[in-house]
């Protein structure tokens, strides 16, 4: 069976404070890896691609080890509007859709 | 572009009756995708399509079924809703390798 497992939290942060979270997964065929964001009673919404060579986009780095199975999120300078729940998810590369991990709840407090 | 849209937003069935759930993505994707989100149990894939006239069985296919009815629109049926169907649905949309872009949700209630 293909998992994502993720520590469900939740994460208490600082606004302004770094925050980073990892994720691991079981199917060594997994090609493509993404971040979610989702918010209470919302839909969830791709918040990254996760590329082998690692990819950051403004305070959000997100890095892939094919190695050990995992990838993690960092959120630098965090905002009180990053409170989510951040979904983790892997895909074989086929049609079959995506695998999610449970997310991990953040809570940015001010 | 309204991306995936889905329809209704919120509906309470009795044990027995049957409903459909519309979904339409205006985004000329190939691949649609049905899920249920439970507490504590994540997103799991009910049905997909990968193109227009097929669909797939995916993690939990028991108690529905699906129809891709053009590029546009695929459907989830309960032809009769149980309690254990009480949950969040999310149609979602996709091209190749790309990430699923989601619709905003039915919220069913089974009683």
């Amino acid at each position: 069976r293909k998992e994502v497992e993720q520590d469900p939290g939740p994460f208490n942060v600082p606004e302004g404070a770094t925050v980073a979270f990892n994720c691991t997964y079981s199917n060594s065929a997994s090609q493509s890896f993404f971040w979610y964001r989702q918010d209470c009673r919302k839909e969830p919404k791709l918040l990254m691609s996760v590329y082998s060579s690692g990819n950051e986009d403004g305070r959000f780095t997100a890095q892939l080890n094919r190695a050990s199975q995992y990838i993690s999120l960092l959120i630098r300078d965090s905002k009180l509007s990053d409170s989510a729940t951040y979904l983790c998810v892997s895909s074989g590369g086929g049609a079959d859709g995506l695998t999610f991990g449970k997310g991990t709840h953040l809570i940015i407090q001010p | 572009n309204a991306g995936v849209t889905q329809t209704p937003k919120f509906q309470v069935l009795k044990t027995g009756q049957s409903m459909t759930l519309q979904c339409a993505q205006d985004m000329n994707h190939n691949s649609m995708y049905w899920y249920r989100q439970d507490p504590g149990m994540g997103l799991r894939l009910i049905y997909y399509s990968a193109s227009e006239g097929t669909t797939d069985k995916g993690e939990v296919p028991n108690g529905y079924n699906v129809s891709r009815l053009n590029k546009r629109e695929f459907s989830l049926r309960l032809e009769s809703a149980a309690p254990s169907q009480t949950s969040v649905y999310f149609c979602a949309s996709s091209e190749d390798r790309t990430g699923q872009f989601f619709g905003p949700g039915t919220r069913l209630t089974v009683l």
